[in-house]
């Protein structure tokens, strides 16, 4: 299938280590945040997300870390499997009132057999 | 129980015709946004309806339009295509109020030649 992003930043990460994926958010007011992850040739699929009242938020096997002071999202991936290859996007609604979310630019996992 | 669905999956079409893409949202879900992701980018929004309404509308020109209908689902129409128009468009749905989490479908390939 295509390839969803051809030059996107890229984490290769052997199979069963753990993966951590950054984001740098841009609007200090959002107040809601989620990770999706993409594969090729598909929409992008809900992970897991968090409200801005909250800096840790536990799924299963990914944890989504907020730091408002930087305005700072991660995600991680514990014992990460090949099936976790996607790209993965983070999103951080907008304001109250414009109803729309933010995406970032997106990295690509590789998971190493 | 179906998730979001986008027709058509593919579509080709030249410069300066008009094209029209159908999403029809999770039931219960009243609200649809619709994305447009270029090739090695994150999804940028276009425009989000509630209940028939449009509450929110991306830095997109006025060849991009969208209507909601009484049974929730919806329509993106772009005029006049550039060849810049090329890209997956993607229609997410979200439940009860506009700006709750969205669901993303597989989205729908659009060609300009």
């Amino acid at each position: 299938g295509e390839s969803v992003g051809l030059h996107l930043p890229t984490l290769s990460v052997q199979e069963g280590d753990n993966s951590i994926i950054n984001c740098a958010y841009s609007n200090s007011a959002s107040d809601y945040f989620i990770w999706y992850k993409q594969e090729s040739g598909k929409g992008p699929q809900f992970i897991i997300d968090i409200r801005s009242n909250m800096d840790k938020r536990q799924g299963q096997r990914v944890t989504v870390l907020l730091n408002k002071t930087v305005k700072h999202l991660s995600l991680q991936i514990a014992a990460t499997q090949p099936g976790d290859s996607a790209v993965y996007f983070c999103a951080e609604r907008a304001p109250i009132g414009t109803y729309k979310y933010i995406f970032g630019t997106g990295t690509r996992l590789k998971v190493l057999a | 129980d179906a998730g979001v669905t986008q027709s058509p999956t593919h579509l080709i079409k030249t410069r300066g015709q008009q094209v029209t893409l159908r999403c029809s949202p999770i039931s219960g879900h009243k609200s649809v946004s619709w994305y447009q992701q270029v090739l090695g980018q994150g999804p940028q929004f276009i425009f989000q309806y509630y209940e028939k309404e449009e509450r929110g509308r991306g830095n997109f020109p006025d060849r991009f339009s969208a209507r909601q209908f009484p049974n929730y689902s919806s329509e993106l129409n772009v005029n006049a295509l550039l060849l810049g128009d090329s890209a997956l468009y993607l229609c997410a749905s979200s439940s009860d109020g506009p700006s709750e989490t969205q669901y993303f479908g597989p989205g729908t390939r659009l060609l300009v030649l």
